[in-house]
């Protein structure tokens, strides 16, 4: 079945204390993203990758960073979290910039 | 960044009415979707639209893409409980980023 997974689905954290989200593609997809939801902002883009080993910042990168070492996986890593990006995170996926945007099934991040 | 207003932001209807989402930009985009999401999930595409003025249908749902490509929207006829949920448009510019509005949630009540 094609799609995209993400892990874990739900994490309740300390300020400071890193963490990844993980997110899987297994549709040979060459771009990838990650994407913040708050109520009323909608989605915003923090990072897009268009390929292995290249990556770009979306509209919120700011204490975010990514890495795209192979084409199914692109992480998502918080190296010192702090509340303020208590949020619900997707990860999607698609083959071309025009073409259907896959997103996974969201982590619920809390930052304590 | 290329803002995109979605209106309204909610909306209670009883079904068999029909409903009319806005979604506007000051900017010009190559293409347009059109997602639905549900509670727990993840946004999915229910519609792409590339050409000014193109308008396609969907059953119940019509999408339909301004002239200019700013501006977009999506009619919903005889609305079931089953349409509930957050719609969303996203505009795609002739770049990679895809930005997306801020919903419209829609709760359909039998």
């Amino acid at each position: 079945e094609a799609q995209v997974t993400q892990n874990p689905r739900y994490l309740i954290t300390v300020t400071g204390k890193k963490l990844t989200v993980t997110c899987s593609q297994n549709m040979n997809h060459e771009y990838m993203s990650w994407y913040r939801q708050d109520p009323g902002l909608g989605l915003r883009q923090i990072y897009y990758s268009m390929n292995v080993e290249v990556t770009d910042k979306g509209d919120v990168p700011e204490g975010y960073k990514v890495s795209r070492k192979e084409k199914r996986n692109f992480p998502l890593i918080l190296e010192s979290p702090s509340p303020n990006q208590t949020s619900l995170y997707f990860c999607a996926s698609r083959r071309s910039s025009y073409n259907e945007q896959f997103f996974g099934p969201g982590t619920r991040l809390t930052v304590l | 960044t290329q803002l995109l207003e979605q209106s309204p932001q909610f909306l209670s209807i009883q079904e068999g009415e029909n409903l009319t989402v806005y979604c506007n930009s000051s900017s010009v985009f190559s293409s347009l979707q059109w997602y639905r999401q549900e509670p727990g999930e993840g946004p999915v595409l229910l519609v792409t639209v590339v050409t000014g003025g193109e308008v396609k249908k969907l059953k119940r749902l019509t999408f339909q893409f301004g002239d200019a490509r700013k501006d977009s929207s999506l009619h919903i006829t005889a609305a079931q409980p089953g349409d509930t949920g957050l719609y969303l448009c996203a505009g795609n510019n002739a770049g990679n980023m895809l930005t997306f509005g801020g919903g419209t949630r829609l709760m359909v009540k039998p």
